[in-house]
């Protein structure tokens, strides 16, 4: 149990088009998803926090316009990052709040998004 | 704000020893959690360990320990009988009840054999 999928795996687009990554919570539903951003041979940083039925929270310095988050189900949470640029290409990966225990997350197996 | 330090960027164990890996945190919070994840080369992020700060018993799962701290803000991750397997990055993290969870910069481990 407490699966997260996310898809694509691996995706790569041309600069200045849009690239949507779905999350989502395969056994369990999450009010509540994390979008973390990862460079190579570094800390997961966080980018996002996606509440169910409202507007994502951002971390500073994180571009909401470009990294759109949208909440629309209890099982499905997507990151869209739009007018993509060579320096958007990284490692994206989600997370969902487990509904058992406290601060408690499922983590997907992460996008790699290269853009050309 | 959360602060969670790893200063041990990499590190390398013979296989079947111990290695024990070091954290630092830093909160005003007194309701707080505390993460030990792996990260294989799959990517994949696995909870290894997690440690809630008001029980003063230190976690332990299987071959994998903490030593935590508190007073020093100290959260060490005891790999017990290390195994090829182990290697991976280990990340070090902290968070508050029903927040977000804050990383460290992570340690490469390595495992010889």
């Amino acid at each position: 149990g407490a699966v997260v999928s996310q898809h694509p795996s691996w995706v790569i687009c041309k600069s200045g088009t849009s690239v949507k990554i779905e999350c989502r919570s395969l056994d369990f539903q999450a009010t509540t998803m994390f979008w973390y951003r990862q460079f190579p041979k570094q800390s997961l940083m966080l980018m996002a926090t996606s509440n169910e039925g409202s507007k994502a929270t951002y971390e500073q310095g994180v571009e909401k316009d470009k990294f759109l988050i949208n909440h629309a189900s209890l099982t499905l949470s997507t990151l869209t990052v739009t007018s993509a640029h060579p320096e958007d290409s990284s490692f994206y990966i989600c997370s969902a709040r487990s509904p058992f225990s406290y601060n408690e997350q499922f983590f997907g197996p992460g996008t790699r998004l290269t853009v050309l | 704000a959360q602060t969670v330090t790893q200063s041990q960027p990499e590190m390398s164990v013979q296989e079947a020893e111990t290695v024990t890996l070091s954290c630092t945190y830093d909160t005003s919070e007194s309701d707080y959690y505390l993460f030990w994840y792996k990260q294989p080369p799959s990517r994949q992020m696995i909870l290894v360990i997690r440690q809630e700060a008001y029980k003063q018993q230190n976690a332990t799962e299987n071959r994998f320990s903490v030593n935590f701290q508190k007073a020093a803000k100290s959260f060490s991750l005891k790999i017990s009988d290390s195994q090829l397997g182990d290697a991976a990055m280990y990340f070090c993290a902290a968070g508050n009840r029903d927040d977000k969870i804050i990383f460290g910069k992570g340690t490469r481990l390595h495992i010889l054999p």
